[in-house]
């Protein structure tokens, strides 16, 4: 079966710039998660989707977003780029609880 | 707030010998989630083994397995007959069961290197 797809798997953006994040789940899976991933904060609870409903909200400011479709496909956006926001953001889809299957992520630079 | 401290940031063993990595964790939940993902440099977070609080038996996964001791809030792994393709980071991680929260609390993993 196909896995979780996340899109683009690389991207630089200019400081101040806004980006937008894909991430297309299991086929079947409702939950779909996002972390951020940086050498100094490790791994960190972005937010959680279910059926188009944010469930759960990490603490970060309000540049962070997102949103998921009827389709369980969800987007992650940044406004305001700043240098760090430069890291690996990475999702995940979900069946059942805690049975979490990652994508490969994607790699976000802000020059 | 629930922690994970993984305490060795890198470890390195010989092919085909055994390696443990430690984990250990800080929360007031009596049930909840413990896992370890391998993080290869494809950069895709792959589940290796899952612990449940409430199971006293220690989770098993071929060569993988676990060390769960819930009164001292430890959650080592034990690879045995170790591969070079087990080298990757290995982050242990936590997840409560209770209000409806899905969210994975990380700790800062651990680098291991499997030599020839």
């Amino acid at each position: 079966k196909a896995g979780v797809t996340q899109t683009p798997r690389y991207l630089i953006k200019t400081r101040g710039q806004q980006v937008t994040l894909s991430c297309s789940p299991i086929s079947g899976h409702r939950s779909v998660s996002w972390y951020q991933q940086t050498p100094g904060q490790g791994l960190q609870f972005l937010f959680e989707y279910f059926s188009e409903t944010q469930r759960n909200k990490g603490n970060f400011p309000g540049r962070f977003s997102g949103r998921q479709f009827s389709n369980s496909r969800s987007e992650m956006n940044v406004s305001t780029l700043e240098l760090g926001d430069s890291a690996l953001y990475l999702c995940a889809s979900s069946l059942d609880w805690a049975d979490y299957t990652f994508g490969s992520g994607t790699r976000l630079t802000v020059v | 707030a629930q922690t994970v401290t993984q305490s060795q940031p890198e470890m390195s063993v010989q092919e085909a010998e055994t390696v443990t990595l430690s984990c250990t964790y800080d929360t007031s939940e009596s049930n909840y989630y413990l896992f370890w993902y391998k993080q290869p440099p494809s950069r895709q977070m792959i589940l290796v083994i899952r612990q449940e609080a409430y199971k006293q038996q220690n989770a098993t996964e071929n060569r993988f397995s676990v060390n769960f001791q819930k009164a001292a809030k430890s959650f080592s792994l034990k690879i045995s007959d170790s591969q070079l393709g087990d080298t990757a980071m290995y982050f242990c991680a936590f997840m409560p069961t209770q209000g409806g929260s899905e969210k994975l609390v990380f700790g800062k993993g651990t680098k291991l290197t499997v030599n020839p």
